[in-house]
């Protein structure tokens, strides 16, 4: 079965621009979190998504916005782009529902955005 | 919040050796799991492991959650493991989100 698909694999913006990032999770999953990698800080986490809603959002400023759709298909925006954001971005889908107990969580290959 | 140590940062071993990689939490959770992310920085998910002992072919993981701990055992290192494992948990008190340790970077010599 198709893995968790996240476009583009490679970005590059400028200062002030804002972006977006596309992930499809794995067919039947509906959780899909996304998480900030970088060098500096390690992998953060940003939100996480089931059906339609988003039940947790980490400690990022407003600019950093996410929705999923009816297919479970999530996208994320980052509005007024800093150079702080260049970072790999990784969307994970997941089956379990209760992230208390899950036991698995499959990652996309990220989308590596470079603000300039 | 909580505290996610993963020890050593580095470590470089040869072809065939064994190595265990340790993360330690400051508090009580109620999940940890293990990863690996290859150079190409695809992540992957190798054990949920909140207490006791797993294993998986030549990987297995314990962890005592009395003592806040948890070791990721590799045996027969291959080049392939190579990358950086990172061990993440979850908060008693914190529903959806894995707080993440720094990871090990793992370096197998052929």
């Amino acid at each position: 079965k198709a893995g968790v698909t996240q476009t583009p694999r490679y970005l590059i913006k400028t200062r002030g621009q804002q972006v977006t990032l596309s992930c499809s999770p794995i067919s039947g999953h509906r959780s899909v979190s996304w998480y900030q990698q970088t060098p500096g800080q390690g992998l953060q986490f940003l939100f996480e998504y089931f059906s339609e809603t988003q039940r947790n959002k980490g400690n990022f400023p407003g600019r950093f916005s996410g929705r999923q759709f009816s297919n479970s298909r999530s996208e994320m925006n980052v509005s007024t782009l800093e150079l702080g954001d260049s970072a790999l971005y990784l969307c994970a889908s997941s089956l379990e529902p209760d992230p208390r107990v899950r036991d698995g969580y499959t990652f996309g290959s990220g989308t590596r955005l470079t603000v300039v | 919040g909580i505290q996610v140590e993963q020890s050593p940062p580095d470590l470089i071993l040869q072809e065939g050796a064994n190595s265990t990689l340790r993360c330690n939490f400051s508090d009580s959770v109620n999940n940890l799991q293990w990863f690996h992310q290859n150079p190409w920085g695809q992540l992957i998910n190798l054990f949920y492991i909140p207490s006791g002992t797993k294993q998986n072919g030549r990987l297995s993981a314990t962890t005592v959650a009395t003592e806040r701990y948890s070791l990721l055992y590799i045996s027969s290192s291959q080049t392939t493991d190579s990358g950086v494992y990172f061990c993440a948990v979850g908060e008693l008190d914190s529903n959806y989100q894995l707080i993440w340790g720094a990871g090990t970077k793992l370096i197998i010599k052929p």
